[in-house]
């Protein structure tokens, strides 16, 4: 079923290209960050997280970038796969408070 | 090790009624989150439970309530339901306060 909005934004890449998605954060004392895929019908799937003393954490072809300065958030996934077509959401939260704050999500679909 | 579960998964109820939601956590987790997601309001935190107590709740009103069991595991109840109570509602669970959350595939809840 219809997990997330109707009018998210929405990036388009080809098959095989890197993916860069961005999120603005609210909090300036939110000091613990997280991406999720959420795809249809489920619930949200936890990707990578990065805390607030750090600027980059990689995973397995992500990479979570943090600029405090002026508090952006961007998710990069190499080598986009048709797997990889899903709605992403950035959180973030103050830690102990595990309140997650959640955008609005961007939509990311995989060109053939 | 099983995923976050969450029962029933899909519900239908008219107004006025007041329906319960289950959440087991994942094996070992002592914290649970709930979400409530609209295509409107996007995720939305309703409350935080840690060792059967409320640490945190977000801005929903006294309808919507919720408990936790010396299992972990955890209920929410809505009374009086309206029809903007429509929507999908997520658990999450987590090691402690400072781990990273880990959603179930939610209960789907129409109101008519």
């Amino acid at each position: 079923g219809e997990s997330v909005g109707l009018h998210l934004p929405t990036l388009s890449v080809q098959e095989g290209d890197n993916s860069i998605i961005n999120c603005a954060y609210s909090n300036s004392a939110s000091d613990y960050f997280i991406w999720y895929k959420q795809e249809s019908g489920k619930g949200p799937q936890f990707i990578i997280d990065i805390r607030s003393n750090m600027d980059k954490r990689q995973g397995q072809r992500v990479t979570v970038l943090l600029n405090k300065t002026v508090k952006h958030l961007s998710l990069q996934i190499a080598a986009t796969q048709p797997g990889d077509s899903a709605v992403y959401f950035c959180a973030e939260s103050v830690q102990g408070a595990q309140k997650l704050v959640f955008g609005q999500g961007t939509r990311l679909t995989i060109n053939p | 090790k099983a995923g976050v579960t969450q029962t029933p998964r899909y519900l239908i109820k008219t107004r006025g009624q007041q329906v319960t939601l289950s959440c087991s956590p994942i094996s070992g987790h002592r914290s649970v989150s709930w979400y409530q997601q609209t295509p409107g309001q996007g995720l939305q935190f309703l409350f935080e439970y840690f060792s059967e107590t409320q640490r945190n709740k977000g801005n929903f009103p006294g309808r919507f309530s919720g408990r936790q069991f010396s299992n972990s595991r955890s209920e929410m109840n809505v009374s009086t339901l309206e029809l903007g109570d429509s929507a999908l509602y997520l658990c999450a669970s987590s090691w402690g306060l400072l781990n990273e959350q880990f959603f179930g595939p939610g209960t789907r809840l129409t109101v008519l």
